[in-house]
């Protein structure tokens, strides 16, 4: 079965500063990987995803996330925060699209709270 | 620009009512999903449906039911709304290629 990690419930930063939300996986196979932002009282919103390729992915907003293999990491990253970036980042790992059924479901991580400090 | 309605942002229900969630898409995605959003507990799959008429539990489906009779509308019903109910529920949907779009959200409360 898949899984997602995010070690960190809240990450606080300054404002200007580069930022990192970190995700690890569980999967079998090569994986699709997706980051989501969740703005107060909406629902979430794609920022980037990583099927194949180049191990860095660029998203919406500024976001880039680097995909590492042997670390099976997923860490989302920007060089300067803004404080319209506060928000709640959450992790999302799907299997190969071989797969069938139920496992084409994305399993969330339980997000990570970004404030960003002016 | 493609996307994923939920018919309310704020319902207020009592308890015993019969609720109906309504989500629609117009991206003709094969997927739906509906989870609800707990402070604490992430996002919690309830049921999700890959094709009209289909229809499979996830992990917390106790409490609910769902319908697909067309593509584009996937329904979550609350056959006798409870004060654990209240949550923020979300519905989503994907292809076979994609990630998850997702509605705005409807933030239920059962009083």
């Amino acid at each position: 079965a898949q899984s997602v990690a995010q070690p960190e419930d809240q990450v606080n930063v300054a404002e200007g500063n580069p930022l990192t939300v970190k995700c690890t996986y569980s999967v079998s196979g090569n994986p699709y990987l997706f980051w989501y932002v969740q703005y107060p009282n909406r629902g979430l919103q794609f920022l980037l995803k990583y099927i194949t390729g180049d191990n860095l992915v660029k998203g919406s907003y500024g976001f880039e996330a680097e995909f590492n293999k042997s670390q099976t990491s997923f860490h989302l990253k920007k060089p300067s925060a803004l404080v319209s970036d506060s928000a709640l980042y959450f992790c999302a790992v799907r299997p190969p699209l071989i797969s069938s059924g139920s496992a084409r479901q994305l399993t969330f991580g339980s997000g990570t709270q970004l404030t960003v400090l002016p | 620009d493609v996307k994923v309605t939920q018919s309310s942002r704020y319902l207020v229900k009592r308890t015993g009512e019969k609720v109906f969630l309504e989500c629609v898409q117009d991206m003709d995605h094969e997927n739906m999903f509906w989870y609800r959003q707990d402070p604490g507990l992430g996002l919690r799959l309830i049921y999700f449906s890959y094709d009209v008429k289909m229809k499979e539990k996830g992990d917390i489906p106790e409490g609910y039911s769902v319908s697909r009779e067309k593509k584009e509308r996937f329904s979550l019903i609350l056959e006798s709304a409870s004060t654990n109910q209240t949550s923020m529920y979300l519905c989503a949907s994907s292809s076979v290629w994609s990630g998850y779009t997702f509605g705005s959200g409807t933030r239920l409360t059962v009083v």
